[in-house]
């Protein structure tokens, strides 16, 4: 019966480097959410995600960020050339159906770029 | 733009008193709302969700109202113990939005007082 399942938990990048987060669904879900938390800020959405297709990525910044959700395996968080202000939680979310799915939340992972 | 507001942003209670958490949005136009858990460096746990069409959900010792009209939604918790210490978030999922993307609130950070 496991939850929605993140790695790294912990994650520390030197400016300029790439940082991949990882995320498996819920068993069952196909419908994966990622959200950023800002040290002292609350949940902001990035970006809605099915097998294979990005449904909404109005939340997510334009350059050094995609996100993807392949046929087989975890969906993936990619941080391109990360700069301090990417610091952050980033939360993984997944839900059974679309509309008026409850939202089950993972453990995130924390990103420190130094 | 959907706005979420949560009120009081910290309250510090002794246990064993009931209490109410408020939150309240801009946009009546939702599908549900959901209220969460966070503990310190931890992730959302989920705690109730309301569906737009219904008035209350109890779980426990918990109990959360919606009143869709006036935008607003309460979260009772009743004797209050030193593990309810968290930070309870609220968040509404819009209509006009795409699955069931999530729009936070800031958060109360309850303290419970032995």
């Amino acid at each position: 019966n496991a939850g929605v399942m993140q790695n790294p938990r912990h994650l520390v990048r030197r400016r300029g480097q790439e940082a991949r987060l990882r995320c498996s669904p819920m068993k069952g879900h196909s419908h994966v959410y990622w959200y950023r938390q800002l040290p002292e800020e609350g949940l902001k959405f990035m970006v809605y995600l099915q097998k294979e297709n990005i449904i909404d990525e109005s939340g997510m910044p334009k350059e050094r960020f995609s996100a993807e959700f392949p046929k087989e395996g975890p969906s993936i968080l990619r941080i391109q050339q990360v700069v301090r202000g990417d610091s952050a939680a980033y939360f993984c979310a997944s839900s059974l159906h679309s509309i008026t799915g409850e939202l089950f939340f993972g453990e995130g992972s924390r990103l420190t770029v130094l | 733009k959907q706005e979420v507001t949560q009120i009081p942003a910290a309250l510090s209670v002794p246990e064993g008193e009931n209490l109410v958490l408020n939150c309240s949005f801009t946009d009546s136009a939702i599908y549900n709302l959901q209220w969460f858990r966070q503990d310190p460096g931890k992730g959302l746990t989920s705690l109730l969700l309301i569906q737009s069409s219904q008035r209350e959900q109890t779980s426990g010792r918990l109990n959360a109202s919606l009143d869709k009209s006036s935008g607003r939604s309460t979260l009772y918790i009743a004797a209050s113990q030193p593990g309810d210490s968290a930070t309870y978030l609220c968040a509404v999922s819009l209509v006009e939005t795409s699955g069931s993307r999530l729009t936070f609130g800031e958060g109360t950070q309850l303290t419970v007082n032995p």
